[in-house]
């Protein structure tokens, strides 16, 4: 069975610092790994997707995650947070059999000015 | 612009009714995937259809069903309506299996009185 475990609920950082948001996974089978980024009221928007080509996934607006098999870890990373960044992050799997994504309860990600 | 279309956007009815939600997936995309977000169960899958045809089900209760159509619009119907079932429902849609990407659309907030 998959499983996808976002490891804090709430992360604030600076503007201008790192963001570094976790997430850790759970498969019987090589799974398939996105993250979603959330603004209010607005559906999930795709910002990388892991599917066992480079561990390390660049996305859009500057985020990137490293696909740690070792570690059954996804983390979401970006240089420099930026305020147009706060939103609702959700990462997501899928693999053995139902393509239907299991998601994380999401982190929510707050910028400081 | 994820390129899905959801409607309505709103949808407010009382307890025991029934409500139809209605999904337009991104061009030449076969797959469509029903969502469900409430702040106590998170985001839940609740079913896929690949051109027409059930695929995957995730947590669908019994009194929910979805179709998709030749025209490869997708359809959720919700009956028995509970006050539980107040949420967001979303709809996604890919042109494969699970390891593509899914594209989100805005969804349809449900409020049950």
């Amino acid at each position: 069975a998959q499983s996808v475990t976002q490891l804090d609920s709430h992360v604030s950082v600076s503007e201008g610092t790192p963001v570094l948001l976790r997430c850790n996974y759970s498969s019987s089978y090589s799974p398939s790994l996105f993250w979603y980024v959330q603004h209010p009221n607005k559906g999930l928007q795709l910002l990388l997707k892991y599917t066992s080509a480079a561990t390390l996934v660049k996305g859009i607006n500057g985020f990137e995650a490293e696909f740690k098999k070792s570690e059954t870890s996804f983390h979401l990373t970006k240089p420099s947070a930026h305020m147009s960044d706060a939103a609702e992050y959700f990462c997501g799997g899928s693999g053995g059999g139902a393509d239907g994504l299991t998601f994380g309860k999401g982190t929510h990600l707050i910028i400081q000015p | 612009d994820s390129g899905v279309t959801q409607t309505p956007k709103h949808l407010i009815t009382a307890t025991g009714q029934r409500v139809t939600l209605r999904c337009s997936p991104r061009s030449g995309d076969l797959s469509v995937y029903w969502y469900q977000q409430s702040l106590d169960q998170g985001l839940q899958f609740l079913i896929q259809y690949y051109n027409g045809e059930e695929r995957a089900k995730g947590n669908i209760l019994e009194r929910f069903s979805a179709q998709q159509f030749p025209d490869l619009h997708s359809e959720l119907n919700l009956s028995s309506l509970e006050l539980g079932d107040s949420a967001l429902y979303f709809c996604a849609s890919s042109d494969g299996g699970g390891n593509q990407p899914q594209h989100f659309g805005d969804g349809t907030r449900l409020s049950i009185l």
